[in-house]
């Protein structure tokens, strides 16, 4: 089964108000975990991401800390715009084929 | 800025035809993957490559097959297109070098096989 696991949308918020995301996985050791955005019609951008426990990825006013005590990785923003609508995915490393895996997306839409 | 490319962003083609989804990557990454995309946004991995000559088949069973001939081409091929195939198709890939390192993912093709 899928080991990321985000929470299911859609998330339909003001503009303005506080943004979580909440994302948890399942693995063994410390992988690298990562936020990507998909804006409509375009492929995945790499938001933020933390390599080790306790780091904290920020970038466009976008944050998500590593809690290795929970297992997640969730994703807040203090004042969301209506251009941050988009479809946000939790992803972390340690795929069998060497790929990242990601959770299912979540889908944010800010209304003005 | 990811300098990765894929095209046509956008096919239209009747069932039965042969296509091709272009994927380029001048960044001098080895890894490769194609990852489809369903209507209800979830990434399927479909293909991946760790370096030239090297493909391999992802979680998802595909129809389609891929080859990795230059480092950075990784063309993906449909000998005969169906309905059922109808997606968004993701390229991305990702630096050389151990760990879990991000992926870098074009704009993505979105067939329709009518």
């Amino acid at each position: 089964g899928n080991s990321v696991t985000q929470m299911e949308g859609p998330v339909t918020l003001s503009e303005e108000a506080f943004l979580t995301i909440n994302c948890t996985y399942t693995a063994t050791g410390y992988p690298s975990l990562f936020w990507y955005v998909q804006y409509p019609g375009e492929g995945l951008q790499l938001l933020l991401k933390a390599t080790k426990a306790d780091d904290k990825g920020s970038n466009k006013g976008f944050e998500a800390t590593y809690r290795k005590e929970t297992t997640s990785f969730h994703l807040e923003k203090g004042s969301v715009q209506v251009s941050d609508s988009a479809v946000y995915f939790c992803a972390r490393g340690g795929g069998s084929q060497g790929n990242l895996i990601f959770g299912k997306g979540t889908k944010l839409s800010v209304k003005p | 800025e990811a300098d990765i490319y894929q095209t046509p962003r956008y096919l239209v083609i009747g069932t039965g035809k042969k296509i091709t989804l272009e994927c380029s990557q001048t960044m001098g990454h080895d890894k490769m993957y194609w990852y489809q995309q369903d209507p209800g946004m979830e990434l399927h991995l479909i293909h991946y490559s760790y370096g030239v000559n090297s493909t391999e088949k992802g979680d998802l069973s595909s129809e389609s097959t891929v080859s990795r001939i230059r480092t950075e081409h990784f063309p993906l091929t449909l000998e005969s297109a169906r309905p059922s195939h109808t997606s968004q198709y993701l390229c991305a890939s990702s630096p050389p070098g151990t760990g879990w390192y991000e992926q870098y993912f074009g704009p993505g093709t979105r067939l329709t096989v009518t």
